[in-house]
């Protein structure tokens, strides 16, 4: 059984970088086939898919956060990582790392974490 | 890109079927069958219940079932009870490569 776990600081500033990292176990991350995903959710809203990466490094980005995002991948670690640069207050959300089959659906999902942006 | 367009809130009562719709476009659930569905209880992460629009992964009930039909894609839950009042959320691949999920759908098991 796969198992995900986000991990990184609760409490970000504004203007400065959200870098969070996602351990999986109980899987490789280089199995071929699969995507590494990140999704939000903000306060009592609904998901926002923010992008994912293939063990190879190929990455694709929400176009909204496109320019403030980099993801990637730590294969000796069988982790991967987020960092969205000049946060705002609108990026204060529950985060969530997702194996994704293909580009297509997400099977298994960590438990989130919340991150607020604030001074 | 806009989110696929779900209904805010269905009920239902114990023992009936309701339905959850999802609209998209032609560049997402028109055009492939790369629709998913989750369920979300509160404080808790999503879990996938539907995926490629009709298969149920394994341990999930066979009371859940999806299709689809043009650009709109349904979530049945038949035989409700109330272990299944939760939100629900579609999710579509789109042509540009991205996924799109829906608002969400809050169900209510009176």
């Amino acid at each position: 059984q796969v198992q995900l776990q986000e991990s990184g600081p609760g409490l970000v500033k504004p203007s400065q970088t959200l870098s969070l990292t996602c351990n999986v176990s109980g899987g490789s991350i280089n199995r071929g086939g699969y995507y590494w995903s990140w999704i939000r959710q903000h306060p009592g809203k609904g998901l926002e898919w923010i992008g994912h990466i293939y063990y190879g490094g190929s990455t694709y980005y929400n176009p909204s956060l496109k320019s403030r995002l980099t993801m990637s991948v730590e294969m000796s670690k069988n982790q991967f990582s987020l960092k969205l640069t000049s946060v705002t207050a609108a990026d204060t959300a529950v985060y969530y790392c997702a194996r994704t089959y293909g580009s297509y659906y997400f099977d298994f999902w960590g438990q989130g974490i919340l991150v607020t942006v604030s001074s | 890109q806009s989110a696929l367009t779900q209904p805010a809130s269905v009920s239902g009562s114990p023992g009936q079927s309701i339905t959850i719709s999802c609209t998209g476009t032609s560049s997402d659930i028109g055009v492939y069958g790369y629709v998913s569905w989750y369920q979300q209880h509160p404080g808790k992460g999503p879990k996938l219940i539907i995926y490629n629009i009709s298969n149920r992964p394994s341990g999930v009930s066979n009371r859940f079932s999806g299709s689809k039909s043009g650009n709109t894609a349904s979530l049945t839950i038949s035989g409700l009870q109330a272990e299944d009042e939760a939100d629900y959320y579609c999710s579509s691949y789109t042509t540009s490569s991205t996924v799109l999920f829906g608002g969400g759908t809050k169900l209510t098991v009176l």
